[in-house]
């Protein structure tokens, strides 16, 4: 059974800092990963999408990076700024065998960035 | 373009009551997922529809069932509500099934139950 596990569980940080969000999965055949970001009491929000033959992705100040065989996944933020404060998931289904195509979600990082 | 939409937002019902939640996906897109919210269980895959037919169903009691039409637009439906089923419960839609173009997620409807 796919676990997927996110450290910190919390982070505090100042306006400026970079950082790097960690996620690790158990079952390496994940066939894909994606990061998301939800606000206090709302959806999801798709930040990047790492496709099973690519390592890595970057929009803007974000970059996240996939190493299958280590089971593992980075979130890198540049430049953080208060509006990054929220939740950071990573989620990915397990290999596609036609019949598991739904995402297994991490516990979740809550990011606060201070003034 | 829109975006995934579900509707309520919001929902309080008595327990005991059923009650029915809308999506519709982004246009063109064939596959909608479900999912549970809540504090202590984080998020749970509830079912995954593709071409009007039930293609996966998590961990969830008979209580929980849903549907799709040709439009793809999807209700899931809880009949014999608990205290329990109360979260937020999330709508994802993807362009197909098995995660090859990712998942754009509503919303969500808060369901409250008293």
């Amino acid at each position: 059974k796919q676990e997927v596990t996110q450290i910190p569980a919390a982070l505090s940080v100042p306006e400026g800092e970079n950082l790097v969000l960690n996620c690790s999965f158990t079952d390496s055949a994940i066939y894909n990963l994606q990061w998301f970001r939800q606000d206090p009491g709302k959806g999801l929000t798709s930040l990047l999408l790492i496709q099973s033959s690519q390592r890595e992705q970057t929009s803007g100040r974000l970059n996240a990076s996939l190493d299958k065989s280590s089971g593992r996944s980075t979130l890198y933020i540049a430049a953080s700024q208060p509006g990054d404060s929220a939740t950071y998931l990573c989620a990915g289904p397990i290999e596609n065998t036609g019949t598991a195509s739904k995402l297994t979600f991490g516990t979740g990082t809550r990011l606060q960035v201070t003034l | 373009k829109a975006g995934v939409t579900q509707t309520p937002r919001y929902l309080i019902k008595t327990r005991g009551q059923q009650v029915t939640l809308s999506c519709s996906p982004i246009s063109g897109h064939r596959s909608v997922s479900w999912y549970q919210q809540t504090p202590g269980q984080g998020l749970q895959f509830l079912f995954e529809y593709f071409s009007e037919t039930q293609r996966n169903k998590g961990n969830f009691p008979g209580r929980f069932s849903g549907r799709q039409f040709s439009n793809s637009r999807s209700e899931m439906n809880v009949s014999t509500l608990e205290l329990g089923d109360s979260a937020l419960y999330l709508c994802a839609s993807s362009l197909a099934r098995g995660g090859n173009y990712g998942y754009t997620f509503g919303s969500g409807t808060r369901l409250t139950v008293v």
